[in-house]
């Protein structure tokens, strides 16, 4: 969707380097969501945020959402081979529970 | 552990064909959605269900539609299927106003011929 943009599109990076994803929103979001996904099957919940200036962590994956609550990112600290997937950001515009979702980030981390 | 089941991982069908694809969920949710998947455009909604006998048009709701006769089971019909369907289908279901987010299923790989 254009209402939400993701980026990089994909990263490759050496494992145990850091690394961050980008999703930025058109407009005011209600509820920021994280998932990631194994290559042709279904996604997994990490993360929700809801209040600007909000971060949350889980194990080495951390997400944050800027104060205008429009952009948000998720920084991962020592990649490793486990991390590797695509990882997608969904947005809830009006608290609807209907999220829109970005096209997704490709993340490959070799050894 | 609670979980959100799609009937089939992987379904080829002819064009034309009319086609089931069915997803069950056991967590008493009352939201369920249907998407595609595909490369490049991302998951796009196609319909989605706040309640039993209650549908929602999502983004691209042409040439699908659905049926939500009990709160657990909400089926995606393809009345006429075309190859321009071929694509991944995922089901999900949610807590109304829910803090933890969607579970999804497995998902549906569907290809027309």
């Amino acid at each position: 969707s254009q209402e939400l943009e993701q980026s990089p599109q994909s990263l490759i990076v050496q494992e145990g380097k850091n690394l961050t994803i980008n999703c930025t929103s058109s407009k005011t979001l209600y509820g920021l969501y994280w998932y990631k996904q194994k290559y042709g099957e279904g996604l997994i919940f990490l993360m929700m945020l809801q209040k600007g200036g909000e971060e949350k962590s889980h194990e080495k994956i951390t997400a944050k959402l800027d104060e205008k609550k429009q952009q948000s990112s998720l920084h991962i600290t020592a990649s490793q081979p486990s991390h590797a997937g695509i990882y997608l950001c969904g947005a809830d515009f009006a608290n609807t529970d209907k999220l829109i979702f970005g096209t997704g980030t490709r993340l490959q981390v070799f050894p | 552990d609670v979980k959100v089941t799609q009937s089939s991982r992987y379904l080829v069908k002819r064009t034309g064909e009319k086609v089931f694809l069915e997803c069950v969920q056991d967590m008493d949710h009352e939201n369920m959605f249907w998407y595609r998947q595909d490369p490049g455009l991302g998951l796009r909604l196609i319909y989605f269900s706040y309640d039993v006998k209650m549908k929602e048009k999502g983004d691209i709701p042409e040439g699908y539609s659905v049926s939500r006769e009990k709160k657990e089971r909400f089926s995606l019909i393809l009345e006429s299927a075309s190859t321009n369907q071929t694509s991944m289908y995922l089901c999900a279901s949610s807590l109304l106003q829910g803090q933890y987010g969607y579970t999804f299923g497995s998902g549906t790989r569907l290809t027309v011929v």
